[in-house]
């Protein structure tokens, strides 16, 4: 699997405000993505995000309000645009890659961003 | 819309026992099966992927799959504390589909 970190790990932010979240893998992936769970809940894909193309966005999450860059295959930034407490939430960012032996395409997750707006 | 249900528990066993965690999916074309695990305030972890119907063993854990009856579960032997975390079902499709999570409880 790969070694995936994320900036920052927490954070607590002012409603109106903007946070980009940074994801690092340390081997190249076509596939990463982007994930948010709030508390008690399970994940919710907010969008995939391929090198060299537009993301593409789940139904619920638009671009103007969870911009994505994927500037190339190591690195992605999620930015969670004009914040309300209701953005308070964990976010993930995933890749997709190769399993040991198996060489099926699994999804191994990074550490988390832990939000809270006030 | 793929859905994914899981039972959200809390599944109490206790310590040596066997937890047996289910799933059922709705996708008939769903062709990957995963379980991650994922401990309180950090993220999940994959302890088990499965592809082709029948038994698949790793160490403590076994997964089913019976893409007859879309269904897919995870057994774990001898059950320590330190398994005692939420454990989540994810169906592949374009991207992964996450149930809900069931909690499991592993009483010392």
């Amino acid at each position: 699997s790969a070694v995936i970190s994320q900036k920052p790990s927490r954070d607590i932010c002012q409603r109106g405000t903007s946070l980009t979240i940074q994801c690092q893998v340390d081997s190249q992936v076509t596939m990463m993505f982007w994930y948010r769970q709030q508390p008690g809940q399970s994940l919710t894909l907010i969008a995939t995000a391929n090198q060299g193309s537009e993301a593409t966005y789940e139904s619920g999450f638009v671009i103007d309000k969870f911009p994505i860059s994927r500037p190339n295959l190591t690195f992605s930034t999620l930015t969670v645009s004009n914040m309300s407490p209701e953005d308070s939430s964990i976010y993930l960012c995933s890749v997709e890659m190769g399993e040991y032996a198996s060489y099926q395409e699994t999804q191994y997750f990074g550490p988390g961003t832990r939000l809270l707006v006030l | 819309q793929k859905e994914v249900e899981q039972n959200s528990g809390p599944l109490s066993v206790p310590e040596g026992a066997i937890a047996s965690l289910n799933c059922t999916y709705s996708d008939r074309v769903s062709q990957s099966f995963f379980w991650y695990r994922q401990y309180s305030g950090k993220s999940p972890e994959l302890i088990m992927s499965i592809y082709s119907n029948g038994d698949k063993e790793d160490g403590r854990f076994t997964a089913q799959l019976n893409k007859a009856s879309q269904y897919v579960s995870l057994l774990i032997r001898d059950s320590q504390p330190s398994d005692s975390a939420t454990y989540l079902c994810a169906v592949s499709g374009r991207a992964l589909t996450f149930g809900s999570g069931t909690r499991l409880q592993v009483q010392p």
